[in-house]
């Protein structure tokens, strides 16, 4: 158990719909990630936030947005899905505070299936 | 443009055999390195790291990997397989001089040990 937390753990919705998933990092840890995994991208980086403000973004898409709260708990919202849009996502966190040394600890993901 | 190959989409070998699963790196700057490892229906678990020192890297679950500059590589590997190493594997680097520490992945390597 690597200590970050992820739910739900399956979703299912409807093209169109608007979903939101949300991440608790380990307890310290001020920075949190989230990533995509599909089968024909692979695992790709879509936002970082440390300590409640945006510091990257990667490939994400306008309809995706996401947010980091005081208690340091993220989400990631989903909105006008699409068929494509099928894929596990994960939240990672890590400390951040030894200049990029730090190891990324993964959550157990969410599987989103729009139908 | 950062970037991770993983040449193989599986490896196959018989237990107790020694295992290597390959994976060469692209970055502008000094590389950290990774392994991590994806069971069925769970999250990615990080097996090691290399940042910097010494070329070996021991991690859990008896792998370790190989720090190569001259050859950009950074192969994992074990002495004696076991059948639950079974797993996709996957490398990923982070550049030294990106200041969102995002990790970039190798497309993944299935690892079959067979009885």
């Amino acid at each position: 158990d690597s200590g970050v937390t992820q739910t739900p753990k399956h979703l299912i919705t409807a093209t169109g719909q608007r979903v939101t998933l949300r991440c608790s990092p380990r307890s310290g840890d001020l920075s949190v990630y989230w990533y995509q995994q599909s089968l024909d991208q692979g695992l790709q980086f879509l936002i970082q936030y440390y300590n409640g403000e945006e510091r990257a973004k990667g490939n994400i898409l306008e309809r995706f947005s996401a947010q980091q709260f005081p208690d340091l708990h993220s989400e990631l919202n989903l909105s006008s899905l699409e068929l494509g849009d099928s894929a596990l996502y994960f939240c990672a966190s890590s400390v951040e505070g030894h200049r990029g040394r730090d190891t990324q600890y993964f959550g157990p993901g969410t599987r989103l299936t729009v139908l | 443009a950062q970037s991770v190959a993983q040449p193989e989409d599986q490896v196959n070998v018989a237990e107790g055999n020694p295992l290597t699963v390959k994976c060469t790196y692209s970055v502008s700057g000094n590389p950290y390195l990774f392994w991590y490892v994806q069971y069925p229906n769970r999250g990615l678990q990080f097996l090691l790291k290399y940042i910097t020192g010494d070329n070996l890297v021991k991690g859990s679950y008896g792998f370790e990997a190989e720090f190569n500059k001259s050859q950009t590589s950074f192969h994992l590997k074990k002495p004696s397989a076991l059948v639950s190493d079974s797993a996709l594997y996957f490398c990923a680097v982070r550049d030294m001089r990106d200041s969102s520490y995002k990790l970039i992945f190798g497309s993944g390597t299935r690892l079959l040990v067979r009885p």
